[in-house]
């Protein structure tokens, strides 16, 4: 079956211009997330969706971070205003459920995100 | 709050020789532990996970970890390493009550010589 999906798998853009990157969640998934991978700071939570609420925003790192999550599936992470400190992976996952700390998260490939 | 503290950030094997990964962890709850590894240019893969029905939890290619409470520890462990064990390995807690997300570790990077 079908894993975790992220488009671009990589975008490279200038600083100051908006991005948006895309999660396809393993089908039937309710619950979705997104980390960033970096040289400095390791893997970090983001935002964590359970449907198409997201009750825990926490890892945002600024508000020029936002993401929707839309039809309990896709969900988008926009940055704003981008600046070279962005410059990262970007990791989603999905699991079967976020009530749950016991299930699995499964991880998609990461879109590399380079801010010139 | 909870987190993980990998002890070693780079580890150097001979293949055919055990690996040994050490992983401790900090919880005020009974917590979720996990091992998983990436792949230079892959994504994570999780390789077991701890959810308090057995301490010695076995994993895929060959990995088990134990979990001891009494010494806040979770290391994962291989009789004897593959070159393809090659990459990076995460230990990771699942945040009490907050949907699951996870707390990862700085990881530890192995390298396995022929």
């Amino acid at each position: 079956g079908a894993g975790v999906s992220q488009s671009p798998s990589n975008k490279v853009t200038e600083k100051g211009k908006d991005v948006e990157l895309r999660c396809d969640p393993i089908s039937g998934h309710t619950a979705l997330y997104w980390y960033r991978q970096s040289l400095g700071q390791g893997l970090e939570f983001l935002i964590y969706f359970q449907g198409n609420s997201a009750p825990d925003k926490s890892g945002l790192p600024s508000d020029r971070f936002s993401a929707e999550r839309t039809g309990g599936s896709v969900s988008t992470l926009t940055i704003q205003r981008t600046q070279q400190e962005d410059s990262a992976v970007y990791l989603c996952a999905s699991s079967f459920s976020g009530t749950s700390g016991f299930n699995e998260q499964f991880f998609g490939p990461g879109t590399r995100l380079t801010v010139l | 709050a909870q987190s993980v503290t990998q002890l070693d950030s780079h580890v150097s094997v001979s293949e055919g020789t055990p690996v040994l990964l050490r992983c401790n962890y900090s919880s005020s709850y009974s917590p979720s532990l996990f091992w998983y590894v990436q792949h230079p240019n892959k994504g994570l893969q999780l390789l077991l996970k701890y959810t308090s029905a057995a301490t010695l939890v076995k994993g895929i290619n060959g990995f088990e970890a134990e979990f001891k409470k009494s010494e806040t520890s979770f290391h994962l462990t291989k009789p004897s390493a593959h070159m393809s064990d090659a990459a990076e390995y995460f230990c990771v807690v699942s945040v009490y009550n907050q949907g699951g997300k996870l707390i990862f570790g700085q990881g530890t990077e192995l390298s396995v010589k022929p």
